[in-house]
């Protein structure tokens, strides 16, 4: 079964840096877009951005620009997302997603979400 | 950006009850959107993508329509497992925005 399994849950004080990942598992990773998915408590999905680990090809939402890094690995088959100075209001739910080859670009296989709690 | 608003944020239904969520979408998206459904404490699931084409597995009971700006989700005949929240997405531009979210309750 195709599957995207994330990193543990994370708690972190404000400040600290972050890296959390997703390994693909049968299927190779490198030949799919994977997107980073957040949902922050009690709100909505938002699409942070996505890459293509075969070539590093990034795309990044405006809003996540320049707050938080995508970067993969193909010769592990993982992508990560992190961040070089956590803030209380990066505390969410994080998922990666695969970009579908078929489906018009959907995501349809996803991880089973990352918990990062960031309090002082 | 591509907004997506959705309505309603909240529905109330009960179990037989045939539901339909609106996505509509800021500018012209062609046919390119996609549902999901997401239960608390689980990864998201996809039900369907160019507008109206149901994800291998996807009961036959959840439907999409819809293209350019307005787009609508339908359940014909709600099951139990069908309370969750829904959302949109589009898949035309960059960013790949999602809509807010519709929560269907249980009446």
């Amino acid at each position: 079964e195709v599957q995207l399994v994330q990193s543990g849950a994370e708690v972190k004080k404000p400040g600290e840096s972050l890296k959390i990942s997703c390994k693909g598992s049968e299927y190779n990773l490198a030949t799919y877009y994977i997107g980073w998915v957040r949902q922050m408590p009690g709100k909505g999905l938002e699409w942070m951005g996505m890459i293509h680990p075969a070539d590093s090809d990034t795309n990044y939402s405006p809003t996540f620009q320049g707050q938080v890094t995508i970067s993969a690995d193909k010769s592990i088959t993982t992508a990560y997302l992190q961040w070089s100075s956590l803030k209380a209001s990066d505390t969410a739910i994080y998922y990666c997603a695969r970009r579908s080859a078929l489906s018009e670009g959907a995501f349809d296989v996803w991880g089973q979400g990352t918990m990062v709690t960031v309090f002082s | 950006d591509i907004q997506l608003t959705q309505s309603p944020s909240f529905l109330s239904a009960s179990v037989g009850d045939r539901v339909t969520i609106t996505c509509r979408a800021s500018q012209g998206i062609s046919s390119y959107l996609a549902w999901y459904q997401h239960k608390p404490g689980k990864a998201p699931k996809f039900l369907i993508y160019a507008a109206s084409t149901l994800h291998t597995g996807v009961p036959s009971r959840f439907s999409g329509t819809g293209s350019g700006t307005e787009f609508t989700l339908t359940i014909s005949s709600l099951q139990p497992e069908d309370f969750a929240t829904y959302y949109c997405q589009q898949l035309n531009s960059y960013p790949y925005t999602f809509g807010q979210g519709t929560k269907l309750e249980i009446k």
